[in-house]
């Protein structure tokens, strides 16, 4: 799986959009981008997911650039509740080969919303 | 609402005793589990993956028989920490990978500590 790099660390006032950067320039063809949160002492949470095309959900829009070297998660109206760290993960697709399901989580990005 | 569980959530033990942590996945049929174990500040690395009915696949450097993975039915995996030591001290989590969806889905968490 592509190799993901994300700041250590950001900071985003409660109420405002918080925008997640990731950079996974040797991303393959059926690779996809996957977002997880992990909230302290809590199991990750899933975000959300997409391959080329921006997704949204109720949770928060992902934004892939076209030649998907990079991606942008964004939480449109952070609360203090979205302090977590954040984790952009890239796999290949789900059920494209058997036993390639497994998550390699880095060291993601410790986002604190500010009150 | 969750969809796998953990069970127990926090576990204190002696050195040497054995401890079973189980993951039951709701509502849902999980044809695949996957074990990871979280150190204090540091990422969520895995440990194992387990399909119903068959062997679970170690990732290399992770003692087999030392953690032991039972995947008896669509809906529980469990592990088993034989004879733990204080290095075994950690967050324990697991997720499941749903028949036809895309998505891990993951677990509380167990955090185990070895006296």
């Amino acid at each position: 799986d592509a190799k993901t790099t994300q700041p250590p660390s950001m900071d985003c006032a409660e109420g405002r959009a918080a925008n997640l950067p990731c950079n996974h320039s040797t991303i393959s063809g059926n690779e996809y981008v996957y977002w997880y949160r992990q909230i302290h002492s809590q199991g990750p949470q899933y975000i959300i997911h997409g391959l080329k095309n921006n997704e949204t959900n109720e949770m928060a829009s992902l934004i892939i650039t076209e030649d998907r070297k990079s991606s942008t998660l964004i939480l449109p109206h952070a609360t203090l509740r979205d302090t977590a760290v954040y984790y952009c993960i890239v796999r290949v697709g789900p059920k494209s080969n058997f036993g390639n399901e497994k998550l390699t989580f880095g060291t993601g990005t410790r986002l604190t919303i500010i009150p | 609402g969750a969809v796998v569980s953990q069970h127990p959530s926090r576990v204190i033990c002696k050195s040497g005793t054995s401890v079973k942590i189980e993951c039951r996945s709701l509502d849902f049929q999980a044809t695949t589990m996957f074990w990871y174990r979280q150190f204090p500040k540091q990422s969520l690395m895995l440990m194992a993956t387990s399909n119903e009915g068959s062997k679970a696949t170690y990732e290399q450097g992770v003692e087999k028989d030392k953690f032991l993975i039972n995947h008896a039915s669509l809906t529980l995996s469990t592990l088993t920490v034989t004879s733990a030591h204080p290095e075994d001290s950690s967050f324990y989590i697991c997720s499941a990978l749903f028949d036809g969806q895309e998505t891990q889905y993951f677990g509380p968490g167990t955090r185990l500590l070895v006296l």
